[in-house]
């Protein structure tokens, strides 16, 4: 079975800090992303990468950036936390190719910023 | 752009009963068509996937949806409902690209005994 694992499941920051939501995946896919859940507005794209050091920004990137290093290895920083966003992120990774589209999904981070 | 709408936010049913979910996409070609679920403190899993082919579909944990090119609809059906299938209900179109999902906002369920 395919595994994400994202490094914690609640975090408490607060406003100015910098902030790093990590992902692991260990079936070698090419492409990972974060997502960002609101209620009443489903999941929304931050960023993507497709390979190692390649990204490309998604819906919703403003006050995000991330960073892949490694291909199992995909972080999301927030480079001076607001309290807007607080909210759930969801890391996700797909294969390039064949198997079209499937991602799978991390169990998410809760992250609050006071 | 390519979207996708869950008209219902909120669905309550008792537990044995029907179900039926609705999603309405909007894409300018055939459609990757996906329905993930979301229990409570858990990340999305896969329930199934319309890629081509037969428009009704089967998936895990009993659940089914029909692709219906006409109305732009992907309405995801199950028979009978157990109280362990209360949870959040996703509906996503994928890009060409193969590389992309738009995800709905989603339909919370909830299943009285």
């Amino acid at each position: 079975d395919v595994k994400v694992t994202q490094s914690s499941r609640y975090l408490v920051k607060r406003t100015g800090e910098k902030v790093f939501l990590e992902c692991v995946q260990d079936m070698d896919h090419e492409n990972m992303f974060w997502y960002r859940q609101d209620p009443g507005l489903g999941l929304r794209l931050i960023y993507f990468s497709y390979d190692v050091k390649m990204k490309e920004k998604g819906d919703i990137p403003e006050g995000y950036s991330v960073s892949r290093e490694k291909k199992e290895r995909f972080s999301l920083i927030l480079e001076s936390a607001s309290t807007n966003q607080t909210s759930m992120y969801l890391c996700a990774s797909s294969r390039a190719g064949g198997q079209f589209g499937i991602q799978y999904f991390g169990a998410g981070t809760r992250l609050s910023v006071l | 752009a390519q979207s996708v709408t869950q008209p219902d936010i909120h669905i309550t049913v008792s537990e044995g009963a029907s179900l039926e979910l609705r999603c309405n996409y909007s894409y300018g070609a055939t459609p990757y068509l996906f329905w993930y679920v979301q229990s409570p403190g858990q990340g999305l899993q896969l329930l199934l996937k319309y890629f081509s082919g037969d428009t009704l579909v089967q998936g895990i944990k009993g659940f089914e949806a029909e692709f219906k090119r006409s109305q732009s609809s992907f309405n995801l059906r199950k028979p009978s409902v157990h109280w362990s299938d209360a949870a959040e209900y996703f509906c996503a179109v994928g890009n060409n690209a193969g590389n992309m999902l738009t995800f709905g906002g989603g339909t919370r369920l909830m299943v009285k005994p």
